[in-house]
């Protein structure tokens, strides 16, 4: 049983290119969420879906795009990478909000 | 400000000792309070809570929240090593969450 998959799991990017992180969960969960993990400061949500086709902003979502076409995929997009979007990434899943979530393992990304 | 706060940022203990780790929060619209362990990687999941005054346990694990004071305890007893994480508070509020930065415990042998 996979859980959720976030790939890649490492990722350097110059300043002002984008790119796409992966999420895909093989549990059928409904809720799907992305998260930034920087020292000191936990974790902030950036955007979440409560289902497929429907997505909202989180607590940091500037700079910042995703998209839900299916149950399984939550796409997280960077525009265009700005050091400041140096961080850990970590998609998570629950069957619905008022479950515990499931964590990816986390994409290491840095922006020079 | 919805805000979640936890309390120690970081904690050394030896193997044996009882640590207690706290969260607070001042949040609208509360809906439950979870505990995650992260070591390596992904956070894990260890106890949801939306009842005030009944303790979840599991192990030597154990947990309690307290809607009038806004806040929640985690203790581990009977330390040991690979209690070394950092634990996360989280407080569900509608479909958003906040975390705490984390308590860094380590237990050394």
């Amino acid at each position: 049983n996979a859980g959720v998959t976030q790939t890649p799991k490492f990722q350097v990017l110059k300043t002002g290119q984008s790119m796409t992180l992966q999420c895909a969960q093989d549990m059928n969960h409904e809720y799907m969420s992305w998260y930034r993990q920087d020292p000191g400061m936990g974790l902030r949500l950036i955007h979440y879906s409560v289902g497929a086709g429907i997505t909202d902003q989180g607590e940091v979502p500037n700079g910042y795009n995703v998209s839900r076409s299916t149950t399984e995929d939550f796409p997280l997009r960077l525009l265009s990478a700005a050091p400041s979007q140096t961080s850990v990434y970590f998609c998570a899943s629950s069957p619905i909000l008022d479950k515990p979530q499931h964590f990816g393992d986390g994409t290491r990304l840095s922006i020079l | 400000e919805d805000k979640v706060v936890q309390s120690p940022l970081s904690l050394v203990v030896h193997e044996g000792d009882t640590v207690t780790l706290n969260c607070s929060y001042e949040v609208t619209n509360f809906r439950s309070l979870l505990w995650y362990k992260q070591e390596k990687k992904a956070p894990t999941f260890l106890f949801m809570l939306t009842s005030s005054g009944i303790e979840k346990k599991s192990g030597r694990l154990s947990s309690i929240l307290d809607k009038k004071e806004l806040s929640s305890i985690l203790n581990i007893t009977a330390t040991q090593t690979g209690d070394s994480a950092i634990y996360l508070c989280a407080v569900e509020i509608d479909n958003d969450m906040r975390f705490g930065a984390g308590t860094r415990l380590t237990v050394k042998p």
